[in-house]
């Protein structure tokens, strides 16, 4: 079965740095665009960032460009997001997806990111 | 990108049939048949509903179903149960390798 499987959120203050890994089973990673998206609290989805399936290329959300990457070991089926300089409004459970034009077709359950003083 | 535009809610009752809209532009819902719906059961993760329109993923019960009129589409649950109260949201392709979502609908069973 395919699944996909968020961590290395948790509570951290303004500026500081965070890490998302993204473990996927069940399907041939390394052939797959992946995606992160995110969802603030009582808030609808968005979309982060989208990665190749070989990782060559990459492209962000304006409101996070600049400050997040997305990369990927397809080695070790697993994707990240690396964080820097978090702000208080990129607090959101993110979420980890399997998708291509078309659509986001397989969903990790999500990893919580708090960003507060 | 501006989000699409979905209804905060919609109801109906068991059995009754209900349709959510979901409103972009040309440069995306219009552009593109690359509009795909999502449900969302509170403290869960989404789950793809309809791809492409009106594209039924394997295992979606054919209650769900997707259509596109110019700028706009829709979801249509049919039959409605129980089960199917949730959240849904509505996402497009808007080109240049971007994606954008409506704000979602809460749909209640009464």
């Amino acid at each position: 079965e395919a699944q996909l499987v968020e961590s290395g959120g948790g509570l951290v203050q303004p500026g500081e740095s965070l890490r998302l890994s993204c473990a996927t089973s069940g399907f041939t990673f390394s052939s797959y665009w992946m995606h992160w998206l995110r969802q603030a609290p009582g808030k609808g989805l968005v979309w982060v960032s989208r990665i190749y399936s070989d990782g060559t290329d990459t492209i962000y959300a304006d409101s996070v460009k600049g400050r997040f990457t997305i990369s990927r070991d397809n080695a070790k089926n697993t994707l990240y997001l690396q964080m820097n300089s978090l702000r208080v409004d990129d607090t959101a459970v993110y979420y980890c997806a399997r998708g291509s034009y078309y659509h986001f077709d397989l969903w990790g359950q999500g990893t919580r990111v708090t960003v507060s003083s | 990108q501006s989000a699409l535009t979905q209804p905060p809610s919609a109801s109906g009752s068991p059995g009754q049939s209900v349709a959510i809209s979901c409103t972009g532009t040309s440069s995306d819902v219009g552009g593109y048949n690359y509009v795909s719906w999502y449900q969302q059961h509170p403290g869960k993760a989404p789950k793809l509903i309809i791809s492409e329109v009106s594209k039924r993923p394997s295992g979606v019960p054919d209650r769900f179903s997707g259509s596109k009129s110019g700028n706009t589409a829709s979801l249509t649950v049919s039959g409605l149960q129980t089960e199917d109260e949730a959240d849904y949201y509505c996402s497009s392709y808007t080109g240049s390798y971007i994606w954008v979502f409506g704000g979602g609908t809460k749909l209640t069973v009464l």
